[in-house]
């Protein structure tokens, strides 16, 4: 059968919907944490970061949240566009390690229009 | 503009055959990395460099080879010694220090022919 590493979850929002993307982490010392955009055939895109001693932190049209006891990150995207489709994805940076990032394997957004 | 370029985007290896992958940034990043991406999975770490004639191994280094003879090239050379090439590879930069984003060239997709 099919690796189970093949399938993304997709997350289908309706255009002009706010859609958010979870990503849970697993180092408790991870002290630095960015979002990603992928599109097809492209290199990731940095959207927006944040550091382990916020909770909160808003780009334009998105907001990062971090919420350090349950080791969880959320990016929300107000107002979604078509353009937002893509695959998401989060990084922590692991400082103990000599601040090697770790990749999550990603979420898939499709926006319906 | 400032950016990562990374060439060519598509490549064809043939059987016990070295193929060398480029990736030029004029960011004056001193810090860059070479990961691996596979369908559904994230990014692995290569290779990885922090500053010109130095480099070290990232998680999955056998059967690659990489030189950092200029601040701004960090070739990676997938070796016949790698039976599994087929992949997306991603070429990336930074400033050095904790708490910096990667950014990332356009890729190159290699195949086996």
């Amino acid at each position: 059968g099919e690796s189970v590493g093949l399938h993304l979850p997709t997350l289908s929002v309706q255009e002009g919907d706010n859609s958010i993307i979870n990503c849970a982490y697993s180092n408790s010392a991870s002290d630095y944490f960015i979002w990603y955009k992928q599109e097809s055939g492209k290199g990731p895109q940095f959207i927006i970061d944040i550091r382990s001693n916020m909770d909160k932190r808003q780009g334009q049209r998105v907001t990062v949240l971090l919420n350090k006891t349950v080791k969880h990150l959320s990016l929300q995207i107000a107002a979604t566009q078509p353009g937002d489709s893509a695959v998401y994805f989060c990084a922590e940076n692991l400082r103990e390690y000599g601040n090697k990032l770790v990749f999550g394997a990603g979420t898939i957004l499709r926006v319906k229009s | 503009d400032g950016g990562i370029t990374q060439s060519p985007k598509y490549l064809f290896r043939k059987e016990g055959q070295n193929v060398t992958l480029s990736c030029e940034q004029n960011l004056n990043h001193d810090a860059m990395y070479w990961y691996r991406q596979d369908p559904g999975q994230g990014l692995r770490l290569i290779y990885y460099s922090q500053i010109v004639n130095d480099f070290q191994k990232g998680d999955i280094a056998e059967g690659y080879s990489v030189s950092r003879e200029k601040k701004e090239s960090f070739p990676l050379t997938v070796t016949s010694a790698q039976k599994n090439p087929t992949a997306f590879y991603l070429c990336a930069s930074s400033a050095t220090g904790g708490g910096q984003p990667q950014h990332f060239g356009d890729g190159t997709r290699l195949s086996i022919l």
